[in-house]
């Protein structure tokens, strides 16, 4: 069976700009969540999609957005980036359930300039 | 709230030795599940097993084992004879039941030292 996938793996942009970044989950899995991950603030819980709606979100601006396909793939966006956008974005997937084991992605590495 | 503490932020080992990584996490929750994920320098997150809280059994899973104590709100990860193929940024994590976030601990770094 696939892992999961996420596209772009590596992403340079300039401050202002905008972003989106793709998660494909495991075959048959219907949750997907986000996170961050900075050397400073580690792994972070941006966040959580289940057939489409969104079932939990982190505490994070509202220049981070996201949303799930009907085909259960994920996408997140952010807008107007900030230097301190820069981080390794990780997505996950798991059957259903938050307490479900979650696999990851390799993740897209977002560097603002 | 949920809360993970890693206290141990990196730990250097010779190859062959035994490690003990240590997790200590808070939640009120009766119903809850712990996690570990492995992270090596390819930056993927590796699953490594999941334990809910009704499940204090230690689990061993070739030279990996895990000791569950609830008295002590502790989760603590061993690895046996360890390799330089385990060298790697470890994660403790927490679930609550209910569908709530995944919360992670600061993480591990584990250098092994051929």
């Amino acid at each position: 069976k696939a892992g999961v996938t996420q596209t772009p793996r590596y992403l340079i942009k300039t401050r202002g700009q905008q972003v989106t970044l793709s998660c494909s989950p495991i075959s048959g899995h219907r949750s997907v969540s986000w996170y961050q991950q900075t050397p400073g603030q580690g792994l972070q819980f941006l966040f959580e999609y289940f057939s489409e709606t969104q079932r939990n979100k982190g505490n994070f601006p509202g220049r981070f957005s996201g949303r799930q396909f009907s085909n259960s793939r994920s996408e997140m966006n952010v807008s107007t980036l900030e230097l301190g956008d820069s981080a390794l974005y990780l997505c996950a997937s798991s059957l259903g359930l938050s307490t479900d084991e979650q696999y990851f992605g390799p993740g897209t590495r977002l560097t603002v300039t | 709230a949920q809360k993970v503490t890693q206290a141990q932020t990196e730990i250097s080992v010779v190859e062959k030795e035994d490690v003990t990584l240590d997790c200590v996490y808070e939640t009120r929750d009766t119903t809850y599940y712990l996690f570990w994920y492995k992270q090596p320098p390819s930056g993927e997150l590796v699953f490594l097993i999941r334990r809910n809280s009704f499940d204090e059994q230690n689990e061993i899973s070739g030279r990996y084992s895990w000791n569950f104590q609830k008295s002590t709100s502790s989760f603590n990860f061993t690895i046996t004879a360890s390799q330089v193929v385990d060298s790697a940024v470890y994660f403790c994590a927490l679930s609550e039941e209910g569908n709530t976030p995944l919360v992670f601990g600061k993480g591990t770094r584990l250098s092994v030292i051929a």
